[in-house]
């Protein structure tokens, strides 16, 4: 069975920039995929920061941005602060009807 | 502002049937999707499976014939039945709403604060 990949853990420095990525066990990523991302920090539920891709969430600080690079969808983090430490997870439509997360990315600013 | 609530038992018993129900405020439930999300604890997301106001649905093929999602438009409420539960399936339960711009699904937006619910004897 695919699976949705995720890095593990990232670090970032204060107003550095980020990319995170969600790719598969077994082939590309593309538009197709609807890719998602979701921002949490622990005890809060989940908050969508960018869907369909690219398009951002209403609220959302364009320092999050979300595109496909190569063969993986990816959540930009530019000018990161402190604020931006918490988990991310990507969200994938796999076809017929079946939709899957990624572990998840544990993202440190310091 | 659409607002998603769980709600439903905190504890239930290994082998019997986990019920839970997402009322939905602010919003209509006519024209969407929506869908139930799990976490464990200290663990990642897992998408359970998600109905359209119509009663169309889809489930994690993980979880089997265990999971049952049903809606009822006229409460503005849609629920999930897991049947035969086990400790692994204590988690913290969110609902959420389908983003579907001219009918293609591409992410969530909107999302319940979540419930713990814990299987023990």
């Amino acid at each position: 069975q695919t699976v949705v990949t995720q890095e593990p853990s990232f670090s970032v420095s204060p107003g550095g920039t980020v990319t995170l990525t969600c790719g598969l066990s077994s082939g590309s990523v593309s538009i197709g995929y609807y890719p998602s991302w979701y921002q949490q920090t622990p005890g809060q539920a989940p908050r969508t920061l960018i869907y369909n891709t690219d398009t951002r969430s209403s609220g959302v600080p364009d320092r999050f941005s979300g595109s496909i690079i190569g063969n993986k969808a990816a959540l930009i983090i530019t000018g990161a602060q402190a604020d931006d430490e918490s988990d991310y997870y990507c969200l994938l439509y796999m076809g017929s009807g079946i939709w899957m997360f990624g572990g998840g990315t544990k993202l440190t600013v310091l | 502002q659409v607002k998603l609530q769980e709600s439903g038992p905190g504890l239930v018993k290994p082998s019997e049937t986990l019920s839970l129900t997402c009322t939905v405020s602010g919003g209509s439930i006519s024209g969407y999707y929506w869908s139930w999300i799990r976490q464990p604890p200290g663990k990642g997301l897992e998408w359970i499976g998600y109905i359209h106001y119509t009663g169309q649905t889809n489930n994690n093929p993980s979880l089997k014939s265990r999971v049952g999602i049903s809606v009822d438009a006229s409460k503005n409420q849609f629920s999930l039945k897991l049947t035969s539960v086990t400790a692994a399936d204590t988690a913290v339960y969110y609902c959420a709403r389908y983003h579907c711009p001219n009918g293609i699904c591409n992410g969530y937006d909107y999302w319940g604060q979540g419930i713990r619910v814990t299987v023990t004897s």
